[in-house]
């Protein structure tokens, strides 16, 4: 099982919200972890987002419009990035990515389609 | 302006070797810890490895550990990657990024390593 899981893909509605979540392995708790967010379009490296450990303990990328923020969902033990104000400029690859025994980890991904 | 430049990727047949190089200019390199991550064709991000400000502490993703070797210069500003026995499983665009606190904050553009026959 993944360390980190992501849903492959997610569509939502220009102006609408979406909630793209990252879930972490049984037995590795949500709580503990610090969740980092990067967004992707094509043909582009990866640029950071943010931040959420909780929060007290956030940061926000340079830049990076305050409609994107994270939170945590510790029933599913997942963290979260919520995108508000959906626009077509957000269309892109996102991922999720955490520190786990000395090593950093990023889930596969979700493709975000405004449409 | 931080920048980062990689150069070094290419094609090179399973087994063989190569050295990537990343350039980094408008920080100071050595306050840094570095990464290198991966991203296969039409696949998601894999980090690889990444090492401390002084260069005595490395770390590596199982899939390349005893293969891939990073190193820095921070008198040149530079940051290393050497793969040996290398793969078809290690194609991909490899980019370097710098560390802020815990996140990669600044990345280069990407450098493509093809392992093929």
């Amino acid at each position: 099982q993944a360390v980190l899981t992501q849903p492959s893909s997610l569509s939502a509605s220009p102006g609408a919200s979406a909630s793209l979540t990252c879930t972490l392995r049984s037995g590795i708790n949500v709580g503990t972890y610090t969740i980092y967010w990067y967004q992707q379009k094509p043909g582009s490296p990866p640029q950071y987002l943010l931040n959420y450990k909780s929060d007290s303990e956030r940061h926000q990328g340079s830049g990076v419009p305050s409609r994107f923020s994270g939170s945590k969902d510790a029933s599913a033990n997942a963290g979260i990035l919520l995108i508000s104000g959906l626009q077509s400029e957000d269309e892109a690859d996102y991922y999720c990515m955490i520190c786990h025994s000395s090593a950093w980890v990023f889930g596969g991904g979700t493709k975000l389609t405004v449409l | 302006e931080v920048q980062l430049v990689e150069s070094g990727g290419g094609l090179v047949q399973p087994g063989g070797s190569l050295r990537l190089s990343c350039a980094a200019s408008g920080f100071t390199f050595s306050n840094n810890w570095m990464s290198w991550v991966r991203q296969a064709p039409g696949k998601g991000l894999e980090w690889v490895a990444n090492i401390r400000q002084d260069g005595n502490d490395k770390y590596y993703v199982d899939s390349v550990r005893g293969r891939f070797t990073i190193s820095r210069d921070n008198a040149k500003s530079s940051l290393y990657l050497q793969m040996n026995s290398l793969r078809a499983e290690d194609t991909a665009v490899y980019y370097c990024a710098r560390h802020a606190s815990g996140e990669l904050d600044y990345w280069g553009r990407g450098t493509l390593v093809t392992v093929s026959s």
